[in-house]
């Protein structure tokens, strides 16, 4: 199976900050690679796939970028409504694995 | 809109079986795959298996042998069934629309079913 390896676990920021999400695949999974936002007690939302598309009502503050076995989530301009945890997924195929998530929260 | 809306026990008892129901809605489960996650305490998110449209299913290899995955299409209802659990199945279930058949990410998901393997 294919490991995702997410950094850092847990970060601070301030409403207003940018904040970068790191996330290493394995091996090469071209650009299958999703990110989830996942609030206390909620289920997981997609964010962005293939890399870089964000899904359909994500703000423009998000963006995904990277390809091969290196990927990161930036957001721009933190929201209160940002904070939380995030996931970053593979989907290059069977068996879709996750990365260990970090932990958004409020300084 | 489009919904999935899961049922099934909180509580089972060690070696018993877990079922859950998901009951779709705003789609058709003859035009997309519905996925089943889980998130452990403590743990990440790990994907358990998908039912595809025309009925296939694929299984995480670390499940295969007490998972099943079946589903109605004319109820709009998709069935998850998990044999033999233990303390570490302890668990929220989700069920998750594929983002279309055969695509291996999700984008809308069910609210979750917080199980617990105790006796």
């Amino acid at each position: 199976d294919i490991q995702m390896t997410q950094s850092p676990a847990s970060l601070s920021a301030s409403v207003g900050e940018t904040v970068t999400i790191t996330c290493r695949a394995s091996e090469n999974i071209y650009s299958y690679l999703a990110w989830y936002q996942q609030k206390q007690g909620k289920s997981p939302q997609l964010l962005v796939y293939n890399a870089k598309t964000l899904a359909e009502g994500v703000p423009s503050r998000f963006s995904g970028s990277g390809s091969g076995t290196q990927f990161s989530l930036k957001i721009n301009s933190l929201q209160p409504e940002d904070f939380g945890s995030y996931y970053c997924q593979h989907h290059y195929g069977t068996p879709p694995t996750f990365g260990g998530g970090t932990k958004l929260e409020i300084k | 809109q489009v919904q999935l809306k899961q049922s099934g026990p909180g509580l089972v008892q060690p070696s018993q079986s877990l079922s859950i129901t998901c009951t779709v809605s705003g789609f058709s489960l003859t035009s997309y795959g519905v996925h089943w996650v889980r998130l452990s305490p403590g743990k990440s998110l790990e994907w358990l298996g998908v039912i595809w449209r025309g009925g296939s299913t694929d299984y995480n290899a670390a499940f295969m042998s007490r998972l099943s995955i079946t589903k109605d299409n004319s109820k709009s209802q998709v069935f998850f069934k998990m044999n033999s659990l233990q303390a570490d199945d302890t668990a929220i279930y989700y069920c998750a629309k594929g983002y279309g058949n055969h695509f291996w990410y999700f984008d809308v998901w069910g609210a979750g079913t917080t199980v617990t393997v105790s006796s």
